[in-house]
């Protein structure tokens, strides 16, 4: 079965804080993302990243950086966090276009 | 370009059906649906192709209308286990990044 695996379920931080939200995946794909999650809007995508180095933006990158140095990690980073971040924080692998997504369990953030 | 999900919400009887939209404004190549638990991650339910056959997961089946740029997921004969938040995803042509619909609550009470 694929894993994929966040770091912290439960994180609180203060605001203007630089936060980091870590992602592991074991299946060796290709593609890696982080979406958040917040009631009455779905998914929304942050980043993505295609390969180790590479990364596009999403929808909502404002705020918001990544980083992926190694093929299985890929790490969302909030620079100065700020109330409106709280939200429930999704990272998500894939091989391809038409592959499914595995998704982590989710870190609930919480921004004070 | 979020895909538009409809209805929002929706409480079924066990052993009643429901239909689940999903519409966008882009050109589609392809829908992908997954399902929510509460407290759980969206897992995968299926992904139906650009001129490919209706998908079926269990009792739940998709179709894709390419020309009306919408899928519809049919449950059938519900089971309490159906019960959770159903999200349609759509990979942009030639793209990678999946963008996801704000989905809709489905409560199956017994």
């Amino acid at each position: 079965d694929v894993k994929v695996t966040q770091s912290s379920r439960y994180l609180v931080k203060r605001t203007g804080e630089k936060v980091f939200l870590e992602c592991v995946q074991d299946m060796d794909h290709e593609n890696m993302f982080w979406y958040r999650q917040d009631p009455g809007l779905g998914l929304r995508l942050i980043y993505f990243s295609y390969d180790v180095k590479m990364k596009e933006k999403g929808d909502i990158p404002e705020g918001y950086s990544v980083s992926r140095e190694k093929k299985e990690r890929f790490s969302l980073i909030l620079e100065s966090a700020s109330t409106n971040q709280t939200s429930m924080y999704l990272c998500a692998s894939g091989l391809g276009r038409n592959s499914p997504l595995h998704f982590g369990n989710g870190t609930r953030l919480t921004v004070t | 370009q979020q895909p538009v999900q409809s209805p929002q919400a929706v409480i079924l009887r066990e052993g009643e059906d429901a239909v689940i939209n999903c519409s966008s404004s882009k050109a589609l190549y392809s829908v992908h649906w997954y399902r929510q638990k509460h407290g759980e991650a969206p897992v995968f339910l299926m992904i139906l192709l650009k001129g490919g056959e209706q998908m079926r997961h269990e009792k739940i089946s998709a179709s894709f209308n390419e020309k009306k740029q919408q899928s519809s997921l049919y449950l059938t004969a519900s089971q309490l286990s159906y019960s959770g938040t159903y999200f349609c995803g759509t990979p942009p042509t030639g793209g990678f990044k999946t963008i996801f619909g704000a989905g809709t609550r489905l409560f199956v009470k017994a």
